[in-house]
């Protein structure tokens, strides 16, 4: 089956930029997405179509694609934005969606 | 404003089925396809499926084929999820959400993404 690979956690100090990556074959060809996700809650999109940014959501988060390798960057962490990030996108014939493993992001 | 509001918690026997509810609500059902996700407890975010109110096409997750079903009532803008002959491994909180962006094209076809989610339901199964 098709999978999307993310790092299991990513550490930052506040203030620093945080970085998590997401890899799978068919991203060249489909769009990726970031999802925020904290204790209790439901996630919620921070990133779409590889590099949009939906209104709301703070401009510390930005996304980019390179090749196989997708990268969600926060510039200035601060302490609210610990969680859970996940990776979404779908195989090379676009019909089924796929959620990378999640990455905790602990701000040290 | 946009919202969607799902049913109550659930508890299940091994071999039962559940349904879960997701009604709409500040916007037009049948406009966006609606996926359901699910998270079983501690894990990762794992999609079950798609329907489109709009002319009730569906697309399921693999590994569900054959136990799962998804249905909208535009009526009421709601839409619902079945899932049959329940394992404990099915316990997890399960979420609707609304997908935009799905489309096909002379380049391919692209999924969605999920811009509203449901609050989550759990569904727990256990004898």
């Amino acid at each position: 089956s098709y999978e999307l690979t993310q790092p299991p956690s990513v550490s930052v100090s506040p203030g620093q930029t945080a970085r998590i990556t997401c890899s799978a074959d068919a991203l060249p060809k489909q769009y990726a997405y970031w999802y925020q996700q904290k204790p209790g809650q439901a996630p919620v999109l921070v990133i779409y179509k590889d590099s949009e940014r939906p209104s709301g959501i703070p401009e510390r988060f930005s996304g980019s694609s390179s090749g196989t390798t997708v990268t969600l960057t926060i510039s200035g962490v601060q302490a609210e934005d610990e969680a859970e990030y996940y990776c979404q996108s779908a195989d090379s014939s676009g019909s089924y969606v796929v959620f990378g493993g999640g990455t905790k992001l602990t701000v040290l | 404003q946009v919202q969607l509001v799902q049913s109550g918690a659930e508890v299940k026997k091994p071999g039962a089925s559940v349904k879960v509810s997701c009604k709409a609500s500040g916007y037009s059902l049948t406009s966006y396809g609606i996926s359901w996700v699910r998270q079983a407890p501690g894990q990762g975010l794992e999609w079950m499926g798609w329907i489109s109110a709009y002319n009730d096409n569906t697309n399921y997750a693999q590994k569900l084929q054959g136990r799962v079903t998804m249905t909208t009532d535009t009526s009421t803008s709601t839409a619902y999820m079945e899932l049959r002959s329940l394992r404990s491994d099915d316990t997890a909180v399960y979420y609707c959400a609304r997908e935009r962006g799905r489309s096909c094209s002379g380049g391919g076809c692209y999924s969605g993404y999920f811009d509203y989610w449901g609050q989550g339901t759990l569904v727990t199964v256990s004898s």
